[in-house]
């Protein structure tokens, strides 16, 4: 079945730092590519997307680009700040919610 | 513009009782989704429906669980009977059918003693 693929967590990292979470997803279909972001009590937030291959998405400070040839959307920060630490969960979906598929999530932690 | 709106936003209960979650999804959105969020097994898709109808409803624990979507604007999960291992953050989720982005709300969290 369709399924997404992140990097195990925690990470950890100080301020300043560059962040890559890495995302592999199943090529079923012509998939959009999302990265959704989760603070801590809330719920997720759409961080960033892209719906073809080449696009980048990016918010906030984050990149991510839709890579075909590699089946991967890899989220990317040249800068991270404390009020960066969430748990980052990428996902795959197509229109009419057909095979929407969350990875695991992946938790940041920056320290100051 | 208003959210997904979900009620209630905590909900402590004893085992055996019925639980009913609520949602109202964001104004114009025709797909609607019920997660489920814990420590051990991450984000489960419960059920989504299309324009009010239940499409996938694979993700439903069991006979326990039913989820309902009267009108475009409101749905329901119930869990009867309630039992400590489905104490969890339910997450109502709704989207544009065309797009299929996902715009969740601030969960409930319920906790079955």
């Amino acid at each position: 079945g369709d399924s997404v693929t992140q990097m195990e967590g925690p990470v950890t990292l100080s301020e300043e730092a560059f962040l890559t979470i890495n995302c592999t997803y199943t090529a079923t279909g012509y998939p959009s590519l999302f990265w959704y972001v989760q603070y801590p009590g809330e719920g997720l937030q759409l961080l960033l997307k892209a719906t073809k291959a080449d696009d980048k998405g990016s918010n906030k400070g984050f990149e991510a680009t839709y890579r075909k040839e590699t089946t991967s959307f890899h989220l990317e920060k040249g800068s991270v700040q404390v009020s960066d630490s969430a748990v980052y969960f990428c996902a795959r979906g197509l229109p009419y919610g057909q095979n929407f598929v969350f990875g695991p999530g992946t938790r940041l932690s920056v320290l100051p | 513009d208003a959210g997904v709106i979900q009620s209630p936003r905590h909900e402590v209960t004893e085992m055996g009782q019925e639980v009913t979650l609520r949602c109202k999804p964001i104004s114009g959105h025709n797909s609607l989704f019920w997660y489920r969020q814990t420590m051990m097994r991450g984000l489960e898709l419960l059920i989504y429906f299309n324009n009010n109808v239940p499409i996938d409803d694979s993700g439903m624990p069991e006979d326990r669980f039913s989820a309902k979507m009267p009108n475009a604007s409101f749905s329901t999960l119930k869990i009867q009977p309630s039992e400590p291992r489905d104490s969890a953050v339910y997450f109502c989720a709704s989207s544009f059918v065309s797009t299929g982005e996902l715009f969740f709300g601030e969960g409930s969290r319920l906790t079955v003693l």
